[in-house]
């Protein structure tokens, strides 16, 4: 059974750091691009950046670019999300997906994890 | 970046009626290369992660119910629920993953009448 298990929110001070991990199992973890959608209180998907399965290519949204950065170690079979000069407007339900085998959409979610970044 | 705009933001339906949500995308995203519609629905539920329903835009995924289906092609697309169910109380989303970044639309909202 695939599973994806999203850790590492909490509550961080504007400017601060938080690095979100997202553990996988059940599937060939490096056969698959891996993705970060984010989902801030009572509003809507927003994707936030995406690796592909063997790390050598990375895509932010603008909103997170210079300030996030996606990694994955396929040897621990864990993607990871580290957050700096976090702002207000992070405060999210971080989640990880994953696409179906045929590839046409995000099959694969985990539970989230919530960032809140506040004073 | 490609605009989802969704048709509605909220949308009230009678139990055992027809449910129809639109999504229109900015540009195309049919790939033409393999004649796909990189566009994807999700239905979600409070306290939920984001469930897919349909892929390829007309794709049901396993598990799915056969009253959901989806339709359009290019630039405009539409989510069927032949037969609402209590059970089908949930924002929907569509989304292109065409090209990066991958949008969502707004979310519609839908309710029981």
């Amino acid at each position: 059974e695939v599973q994806l298990v999203e850790s590492g929110g909490g509550l961080v001070q504007p400017g601060g750091s938080l690095r979100l991990s997202c553990a996988a199992s059940g599937f060939t973890f490096s056969d698959y691009w891996m993705h970060w959608v984010r989902q801030a209180p009572g509003k809507g998907l927003v994707w936030v950046s995406l690796i592909y399965s063997d790390g050598s290519s990375t895509s932010y949204a603008d909103s997170v670019k210079g300030r996030f950065t996606i990694s994955r170690d396929n040897a621990k079979n864990t993607m990871y999300l580290q957050m700096n000069s976090l702002r207000a407007e992070d405060t999210a339900v971080y989640y990880c997906a994953r696409v179906v085998a045929q590839g046409g959409g995000w099959g694969y979610w985990g539970q989230g994890t919530l960032v809140t970044v506040s004073s | 970046d490609i605009v989802m705009t969704q048709s509605s933001d909220s949308l009230a339906v009678s139990l055992g009626e027809r449910a129809t949500i639109n999504c229109k995308s900015s540009q195309s995203v049919l790939y033409s290369s393999n004649n796909k519609n990189y566009l994807t629905w999700y239905q979600q539920k409070p306290g939920q992660p984001p469930k897919l329903l349909i892929y390829w835009a007309s794709t049901r995924e396993s598990g799915v119910p056969d009253r959901f289906s989806g339709s359009g092609s290019g630039t405009d697309f539409t989510l069927t629920i032949s037969s609402l169910q209590a059970e089908d109380v949930a924002v929907y989303y569509c989304q292109q993953h065409y090209s990066t970044p991958y949008t969502f639309g707004q979310g519609t909202r839908l309710e029981i009448k």
